[in-house]
């Protein structure tokens, strides 16, 4: 079975700062892949950015990278000059990264975005 | 655009009483989830369909059915509803990307309440 921890209920960041959301997984799978949503008050589940485990390099997506660290079993979604559209709530999210599988989900981290 | 549509997008309903929620693909992906959304839980997995009649259950399933007749339609039913079930409910798609990476959409969700 695979699991999700994130630790941070809620986080603050002013406007143009960078944050860190935390993730840490665990699973016997070799093979997974890492996920990161967005959901804002809408309601939405935006996906964001994906890291397989065999990818040397930690994935970026513009604003957004993935502070990838094997061996911590650490996923953590590095968001650069926030914005006040950041303002939502983070999911961390782990496959079994073997073509179809499906989602855990850990249980989230608000971010408030202030000017 | 996974092209996912989810309905009802709200319902009240009273407990005791049978609901179904449908979700709807126009894009003929094998793989259907449905998740249900609370807060301090993030998203748990009910059921899953890997074909037309095949379904599994998820970490949550227990008081839900499901079916899949179609290939667009994935069904969820809650036989009894119980105040327990209030929840917003998400219908999922995942597609294969190439090099074992699934990507996942989410549908618009649902927001069930039981009285």
């Amino acid at each position: 079975a695979q699991k999700i921890t994130q630790t941070q209920p809620g986080m603050f960041v002013q406007e143009k700062e960078a944050v860190t959301l935390d993730c840490t997984y665990d699973t016997s799978d070799q093979s997974y892949g890492l996920f990161w949503y967005k959901q804002p008050s809408s309601g939405e589940m935006i996906f964001l950015i994906y890291q397989g485990s065999y990818d040397e390099q930690n994935a970026t997506e513009g604003r957004y990278s993935l502070n990838f660290q094997k061996a911590r079993k650490s996923a953590n979604l590095v968001i650069s000059a926030s914005q006040l559209g950041d303002s939502a709530m983070y999911f961390c999210a782990t496959d079994q990264g073997s073509g179809y599988s499906t989602l855990t989900f850990g249980k989230g981290t608000m971010l408030l975005v202030s000017p | 655009d996974a092209g996912i549509t989810q309905s009802p997008r709200h319902k009240v309903t009273e407990t005791g009483t049978p609901v179904t929620l449908r979700c709807h693909q126009t894009e003929n992906h094998r793989y259907m989830y449905w998740y249900r959304q609370d807060p301090g839980h993030g998203l748990r997995l009910i059921h899953y369909s890997y074909g037309v009649k095949d379904t599994d259950k998820g970490e949550v399933s227990d008081g839900y059915s499901v079916s899949r007749s179609k290939t667009e339609d994935f069904l969820l039913t809650l036989e009894s509803a119980t105040s327990s079930q209030t929840s917003v409910y998400f219908c999922a798609i995942s597609e294969i990307l190439g090099r074992g990476r699934s990507g996942y959409t989410f549908g618009s969700g649902t927001r069930l309440t039981v009285v």
